[in-house]
């Protein structure tokens, strides 16, 4: 089974739905993080949290909100979808503790088509 | 912000070496990370470089130069699974959170 889950890994939605990618995490790391990916685009960070009850926003936060239920768990939500929100999405986690170099750990992507 | 420039694409042959070159701008700069990603896929940690120099990792090996803004990835006896996007990730501030690059697209070829 893989360290770091998302569901669900496909989607394809309508313009004005609302949406939730959900990622658990088996790793026991305090740090997540939400990616999108587009082509050309390289990797783009929406949000990320350092613990359960921190919650800070990326480079591209507009139009998506995050929930960090437990340590393992980190949801992304759109709550009205359009369609430039069409892209593939990346889950990661990465451990904090001293001594670690800080990689993250990607989950398999969830690609989201909005029509 | 970062500003980080990396080549689109770069084509090999099996067997050979090739050199990815990344510069970048950043300010309280911290490391950088190289990671791989094959098409469809996750992108899989390769390197980190805190310090200036050459660390080498079997057929892969980073360098960094701090006071260049420059890092480089060698890949040696190229093999054709190593055809993938290679991601250069400079960390900067207290967060040590990697910006990507666009990434290169690296075609092994036989």
């Amino acid at each position: 089974d893989a360290d770091v889950t998302q569901t669900p890994r496909n989607r394809i939605t309508k313009t004005g739905k609302r949406i939730m990618l959900e990622c658990s995490q088996t790793k026991g790391h305090d740090r997540m993080y939400w990616y999108r990916q587009d082509p050309g685009l390289g990797l783009r960070l929406i949000y990320y949290s350092f613990d359960v009850k921190d919650i800070n926003k990326g480079e591209i936060s507009d139009g998506y909100s995050v929930s960090r239920q437990a340590q393992a768990k980190f949801s992304l939500s759109l709550e009205s979808a359009i369609p430039n929100q069409t892209a593939l999405y990346f889950c990661a986690t990465s451990d904090s503790g001293q001594g670690n170099t800080g990689e993250l750990f990607f989950g398999e992507g969830s690609r989201l088509t909005v029509l | 912000g970062q500003n980080i420039d990396q080549p689109t694409e770069m084509t090999a042959t099996e067997g050979a070496i090739v050199q990815i070159n990344c510069t970048y701008q950043t300010s309280g700069f911290n490391g950088l990370f190289w990671y791989q990603q094959h098409a469809g896929e996750a992108p899989t940690f390769l390197s980190y470089n805190v310090l200036d120099g050459l660390e080498e990792k079997g057929r892969f090996s980073s360098f960094l130069s701090r006071s260049k803004g420059y890092s480089y990835l060698l890949l040696k006896e190229l093999q054709m699974k190593d055809s993938a996007s290679y991601l250069c990730a400079p960390c900067s501030g207290g967060s040590y959170i990697p910006t990507f690059g666009r990434g290169t697209s690296l075609i092994v070829h036989p």
